[in-house]
């Protein structure tokens, strides 16, 4: 069963300080790996999408990889305006539908 | 920058009541999607529609469920006779061009049912 599994769930951060967010999939034949921010009470917003192992991809302070087991979106510098819900979510060929994780909720403070 | 919109934001309704779900897409796009969030847990699909057809929907989107698009613009979600359970976020969303694209989603109907 293709499945999605993010860690950790939650993450605070001082600000400046950076890191990494993880997503661990299992998918019959990947298509596209996509990373979504979600703010509370919004519908999720596209950041990057991913096809295939040693792609990589970078918007401002955030920059994701992707191996065959995993994608990691690294933040470099963060600022508070980068807290939020970073949703990891996979599409298997064959299909129209994402299948996404549970998220991994950031919090960056002053 | 264009958006998808949802109508309407919160819809509180009683268990077997109807309700309508309302989304415009972005107006180039082709293909529509509903997903849903309960809360605390993941987003999960729905369905998709291309063409004026549903070209793939999961286990949820059983017979209460329906999706329409009555006109050029309008996208809309169904639930015939509402249970506890789909108490949720739905979220509609579009792309231009399908699979592998990536999707914009609008700001979600809080359905309470009650």
């Amino acid at each position: 069963e293709d499945q999605v599994t993010q860690s950790p769930e939650a993450l605070r951060l001082q600000e400046g300080e950076s890191s990494s967010l993880n997503c661990s999939y299992t998918v019959s034949g990947l298509r596209g790996l996509f990373w979504y921010r979600q703010d509370p009470g919004k519908g999720p917003e596209f950041l990057f999408t991913l096809y295939s192992a040693g792609e990589e991809k970078e918007k401002e302070r955030l920059k994701a990889t992707l191996t065959k087991k995993e994608s990691f979106l690294h933040i470099t510098a963060p600022k508070p305006e980068d807290s939020a819900t970073y949703l990891c979510a996979v599409q298997a060929y064959n299909t129209d539908k994402l299948i996404f994780g549970t998220g991994t909720r950031l919090q960056v403070f002053p | 920058e264009p958006e998808v919109t949802q109508t309407p934001s919160h819809q509180v309704t009683q268990m077997g009541q109807e309700v309508i779900l309302r989304c415009v897409p972005i107006s180039n796009h082709l293909y529509f999607y509903w997903y849903r969030q309960i809360l605390g847990q993941k987003v999960e699909f729905l369905v998709s529609f291309y063409n004026n057809e549903i070209s793939e929907k999961s286990e949820i989107f059983d017979d209460q469920f329906s999706v329409e698009r009555p006109d050029g613009s309008n996208f809309t979600l169904k639930i015939r006779s509402t249970k506890l359970e789909d108490s949720a976020m739905y979220f509609c969303a579009s792309c231009v061009a399908g699979v592998g694209e990536k999707l914009f989603f609008g700001s979600g109907t809080q359905l309470s049912v009650l």
